[in-house]
């Protein structure tokens, strides 16, 4: 069982707004930044967001974080079918001593 | 582009031992910290071992603690696990991983494309 926790599945429609969640504990996101991943059928994880809210270069302004107490999200805007895929958040857990990650969302573009 | 090629992986008899590498290229292995993140078959992520950039003190999930061991060798640009005492809940794709900073507590920025690890008789 994940120290964080999101739901297991989300859908929208193309063009639609989903938000994912992510809630955890003042040891893990309310004491340390949160970032969430990518990852495509097939591929290794890529980067989407760091340091709660950033975006590393080349991902596109339709994905944004948020964090607020023990709980963080990540938005998609504007949905896209090459946006199916599984999306997981991470924090760095202090009583731990170690990273946490998330169960995992698997987003589906209906 | 941060280039990160994983080798090693392969099937293995529990019990046994495995090295993974991880060579870096196209930035220098010792202003990162570096990674290992797992991914079991149809499962989802679990972070397995971190090392700072200055190869200070690393840190292991508690499953494998005292079976595996991350290092670094700045000098061939290369990354490092020693698995030891394997079982079958090791099987997994093992991803290494950059950190954006030296620092521990910094995001995954860049990953390889995974090494597919099995432990079976």
């Amino acid at each position: 069982q994940s120290v964080l926790t999101q739901p297991p599945s989300a859908s929208g429609t193309p063009g639609q707004r989903v938000t994912i969640s992510c809630s955890g504990s003042y040891s893990n996101i309310g004491s340390n930044t949160v970032s969430w991943y990518q990852q495509l059928p097939g591929a290794a994880p890529k980067l989407l967001i760091y340091n709660n809210n950033q975006r590393p270069a080349g991902v596109p302004d339709r994905f944004s974080g948020s964090k607020s107490g023990t709980s963080a999200s990540l938005a998609i805007s504007g949905l896209q079918s090459e946006d199916e895929a599984d999306y997981y958040c991470a924090a760095w857990d202090d009583s731990l001593s170690g990273w946490m990650f998330g169960g995992g969302t698997k987003l589906t573009v209906l | 582009e941060v280039q990160l090629l994983e080798s090693g992986g392969g099937l293995v008899q529990p019990g046994g031992s495995l090295r993974l590498s991880c060579a870096a290229s196209r930035f220098t292995l010792s202003t990162y910290a570096m990674s290992w993140v797992r991914q079991a078959p149809g499962k989802g992520l679990e972070w397995v071992s971190v090392i700072s950039g200055s190869g200070g003190t690393p840190y292991y999930v508690d499953s494998v603690k005292g079976r595996f061991t991350i290092s670094r060798d700045n000098s061939k640009n290369t990354l490092y696990l020693e698995m030891n005492s394997l079982r079958a809940e090791d099987t997994a794709v093992y991803y290494c991983a950059k950190c954006g900073s030296s620092s521990v507590r910094s995001a995954f920025d860049s990953w390889g494309q995974g090494a597919l690890v099995t432990v079976s008789s």
